[in-house]
């Protein structure tokens, strides 16, 4: 089946610095989603992306389908983006996302 | 508001028992999902359900067992079968599936733990 890897699995940044998150997956793909999870376990959409570029105030996220990767960009991160940022991928039939391990994003004030 | 609902938010089992997990969604969406997630892994997909009377095992069905009676209802009985069922469910629907391609929304999640 599809495999979805995350990279780095692990970040701590200085509050206010820049990062990005990478999403690596080994085949077509025509859903991929952007998700946080918050240290209560809750599990927040960031992006629909399957291709092309979107931006969210401080977020942006870029899907290359042909390359078979996406990027998530955080600017001026803050403490309250802490959290685990999950990629998710579907494939053909069914609409059921397969997701990477994650990465753990710490941010110190 | 508009959203999925589960509950409970925590929950205990003791050995052998049955326990069932609730899933409610007032977004009209057609497709819902169930999935596990351990400590520090992504989640993984238990069962899905494209729409009312029908769902499909996903990667991680055994021990489990789901019904979709209602399209707003789709809810997860860990049975006792599953021996290892300590871990954090989460549901999740989309609008009708068309190759997959719309997202998915997800509730805040059930922790199940044994006692």
């Amino acid at each position: 089946g599809i495999q979805v890897e995350q990279s780095p699995p692990d970040l701590i940044l200085q509050e206010g610095a820049n990062s990005t998150l990478r999403c690596n997956f080994s085949d077509s793909v025509n859903n991929l989603q952007w998700f946080h999870q918050n240290p209560w376990g809750q599990l927040i959409n960031l992006f629909y992306i399957p291709s092309g570029t979107k931006q969210n105030g401080r977020l942006s996220a870029t899907t290359v389908a042909t390359e078979r990767y996406s990027l998530l960009y955080i600017s001026s991160s803050q403490t309250t983006d802490s959290g685990v940022y999950f990629c998710a991928v579907a494939y053909n039939q069914g609409g059921k996302l397969i997701f990477g391990q994650g990465t753990e994003l710490s941010v110190k004030p | 508001d508009g959203g999925i609902t589960q509950s409970p938010k925590y929950l205990f089992r003791k050995e052998g028992q049955n326990v069932t997990l609730s899933c409610e969604q007032n977004l009209n969406h057609d497709a819902m999902y169930w999935y596990r997630q351990d400590p520090g892994q992504g989640l993984r997909l238990i069962y899905y359900s494209q729409i009312v009377n029908d769902f499909q095992k996903g990667d991680i069905a055994e021990g489990y067992s789901v019904s979709r009676e209602k399209k707003e209802s789709f809810p997860l009985t860990v049975t006792s079968a599953q021996k290892n069922p300590t871990a954090f469910y989460l549901c999740a629907s989309s609008s009708r599936v068309h190759r997959g391609n719309q997202p998915q929304h997800f509730g805040d999640g059930t922790r199940l733990s044994i006692l």
